[in-house]
């Protein structure tokens, strides 16, 4: 079982839907992060909030469009997408970027996307 | 520009072997290393952390050793099962304008046959 949960498991959206990915974690940690994964291919950054502010946007499009309302949940918003977006969305915790030194990184089970 | 590089890509061993996992890195300027592991479709899990004043760490079956001088580290899985079947990822934590980053190897796809 894994301590950041993520919603939902798949998505299937056309490239005109508006649809969102949501990620949720109880564990205190005050950085999110925000990876794309392809198939067979490692993980990407795409974002990172700390302190419920943005930290890092790995010069990601615009039609991917981050929130993290709160300290618990961190959102990441989708419209227009494009069929090369399909991938597996990771959303990752720790406890702070300044105290994540040597603190891992935790995983959600991320969300199956499909753009058709 | 840090780069990792893990070797093999793909492994395939008979059940019950000791066998290791090799991850290398370009930039000692590292503040930890991380193995995770991943079940298709799957996230990552958290296998071990070791920071980078360490040279090992050890969990279970499980034992990473990390040389930073040289750029490597290591994972050992003893007296293997097919449940450790899974891709294997190893990450150093690096500082990327002034921003802390995970930067991931390929991965290694292992397979445990029964």
């Amino acid at each position: 079982d894994t301590e950041v949960t993520q919603t939902p498991k798949h998505l299937v959206m056309g490239m005109t839907n508006k649809k969102s990915l949501k990620c949720e974690q109880h564990m205190g940690h005050r950085a999110m992060y925000w990876y794309k994964q392809k198939a067979k291919k490692p993980p990407e950054l795409m974002f990172v909030y700390s302190y419920e502010k943005l930290s890092i946007n790995e010069s990601v499009p615009s039609r991917f469009s981050p929130e993290c309302p709160n300290s618990s949940l961190l959102n990441l918003h989708l419209h227009a997408l494009q069929p090369e977006d399909s991938a597996l969305y990771l959303c990752a915790s720790s406890p702070t970027l300044a105290n994540s030194y040597n603190s891992p990184l935790h995983f959600g089970n991320g969300t199956r996307l499909t753009v058709t | 520009k840090q780069e990792v590089t893990q070797i093999p890509a793909a492994l395939s061993v008979p059940e019950g072997e000791n066998l290791v996992l090799n991850c290398s890195f370009t930039d000692s300027a590292i503040y930890n290393l991380q193995w995770f592991r991943q079940d298709p479709g799957k996230g990552l899990t958290s296998l071990l952390l070791i920071q980078s004043s360490q040279r090992e760490q050890t969990s279970g079956r499980l034992n990473a050793s990390l040389d930073k001088s040289s750029g490597r580290s290591t994972l050992y899985i003893a007296a293997s099962q097919p449940g450790d079947s899974a891709t294997y990822l190893c990450a150093v934590k690096v500082i990327i304008q002034g921003a802390q980053k995970l930067v991931f190897g390929q991965g290694t796809r292992l397979t445990i046959n029964p």
